[in-house]
């Protein structure tokens, strides 16, 4: 079976600050893993995503995670937060085959930024 | 459609209740997905379709849950005899194949009194 922890429910940082979301995922085959981010009154948006390939995967908006697999970990990084990634995130995976894509999620981290 | 819609999207119904929710997906989209999302926790999965066919349901919490996509478009979700537990915001995601990428909607934020 799949799962997924992230580390911290509430990460505050300061603006131009770096942002280092935590998450450690549990699987018995290899993982596809996903970061999504949820503004207010809005869906979910992938920011990235880790399928097979280069383990340092760039998203949208500047950030960029790295899939590690001795450590279980697919941690999500920014260089410089902007008061514009205020949001709450979330850390997936997702097992192809006959379990189809559906995504286990663990349970959001949310980010705030200080002027 | 330009994205994935859900209607409505608050529900404030009474204990013992039925509801219906709906979703409407990207209109290419194959697969289309449930979701249960609980306050303060991430999106759990309810169940899928592959066009009209639900091939998993395993996320269903009980029989009083159901879904449909009859035409392998539009899908809802139906919930009888509501009860407080079942209060939460309840996400639909649609994708082009499979293994592709989710497109969320918006959500339907259900509140049973």
């Amino acid at each position: 079976a799949q799962s997924v922890t992230q580390l911290g429910s509430h990460v505050s940082v300061s603006e131009g600050a770096l942002v280092l979301l935590r998450c450690n995922y549990s699987s018995s085959v290899p993982p596809y893993l996903f970061w999504y981010v949820q503004y207010p009154n809005q869906g979910l948006q992938l920011l990235l995503k880790y399928t097979t390939g280069a383990t340092l995967v760039k998203g949208i908006n500047g950030f960029e995670a790295e899939f590690k697999k001795s450590e279980t970990s697919f941690h999500l990084t920014k260089p410089s937060a902007h008061m514009s990634d205020a949001a709450e995130y979330f850390c997936a995976v997702s097992v192809m085959g006959n379990q189809g894509g559906k995504l286990i999620f663990g349970q959001g981290t949310e980010l705030s930024v200080k002027p | 459609g330009a994205g994935v819609s859900q209607s409505p999207r608050y529900k404030v119904t009474k204990r013992g209740q039925d509801v219906t929710l709906r979703c409407d997906p990207i209109s290419s989209h194959a697969t289309l997905y449930w979701y249960q999302q609980a306050l303060g926790q991430g999106p759990e999965f309810l169940t899928y379709f592959n066009y009209e066919a639900q091939p998993d349901k395993s996320g269903l919490p009980s029989d009083r849950f159901s879904a449909e996509r009859p035409e392998g478009s539009i899908s809802t979700l139906t919930i009888q005899r509501t009860e407080q537990r079942d209060s939460a915001m309840y996400r639909c995601a649609s994708s082009f194949l499979i293994d592709s990428e989710q497109y969320f909607g918006p959500g339907t934020r259900l509140t049973v009194t």
